[in-house]
């Protein structure tokens, strides 16, 4: 079947620190992989996404690289700002199918 | 800009009341979500639909039922409240046409059932 495990928060950083957030999944066949992130009081975005083995998804800094080898779409990024708290999520969908399967969430607070 | 709106941000009913929540989408996708999160648990997925009138069961479809008697209308039904139904819920929708299948969502609506 499909799921998706990230990193249990809450993940606490100073400002400009680095982030990563760890995420692997199990799929039966060729997913493709996103990020999604939720500012308080607002519903999900798309942050990111790859769609084949080896693409790096980017937007305002943050990364994602679509690992096959290790099942893995860790989210990275060099310096974060206190405009980054949110929730990040980890997804992915199968190919021809209509939905999403989420990780469980990744509390992000960054402190000046 | 694309918008999926919610009919309440916040909503607080009582148990074994019967509960209406509304999403409409308005950039003629053909797939629509309902989706309730929970602290630890993530998203997990009620029911979605991927055409006027049809219907799939998702995750956790015990305790709702859904209807889309238009496609840019998608609307979950509690019918009878209960309390541990108290939860955020979000509604999405995606295009078929799309090959990766984003997800648009809208702002949640947050549920208390007392």
């Amino acid at each position: 079947g499909n799921s998706v495990t990230q990193m249990e928060g809450p993940v606490t950083l100073s400002e400009e620190a680095f982030l990563t957030i760890n995420c692997t999944y199990t799929a039966t066949g060729y997913p493709s992989l996103f990020w999604y992130v939720q500012y308080p009081g607002e519903g999900l975005q798309l942050l990111l996404k790859a769609t084949k083995a080896d693409d790096k998804g980017s937007n305002k800094g943050f990364e994602a690289t679509y690992r096959k080898e290790t099942t893995s779409f860790h989210l990275e990024k060099g310096s974060v700002q206190v405009s980054d708290s949110a929730v990040y999520f980890c997804a992915l969908s199968e190919s021809g199918a209509n939905n999403l399967f989420f990780g469980t969430g990744t509390r992000l607070t960054v402190i000046p | 800009d694309v918008k999926v709106t919610q009919s309440s941000r916040y909503l607080v009913k009582r148990t074994g009341e019967k509960v209406f929540l509304e999403c409409v989408q308005d950039m003629d996708h053909e797939n629509m979500f309902w989706y309730r999160q929970d602290p630890g648990l993530g998203l997990r997925l009620i029911y979605f639909s991927y055409d006027v009138k049809m219907k799939e069961k998702g995750d956790i479809p015990e305790g709702y039922s859904v209807s889309r008697e238009k496609k840019e209308r998608f609307s979950l039904i509690l019918e009878s409240a209960s309390t541990n139904q108290t939860s955020m819920y979000l509604c999405a929708s995606s295009s078929l046409t799309e090959s990766y299948n984003e997800q648009f969502f809208g702002p949640g609506t947050r549920l208390t059932v007392l």
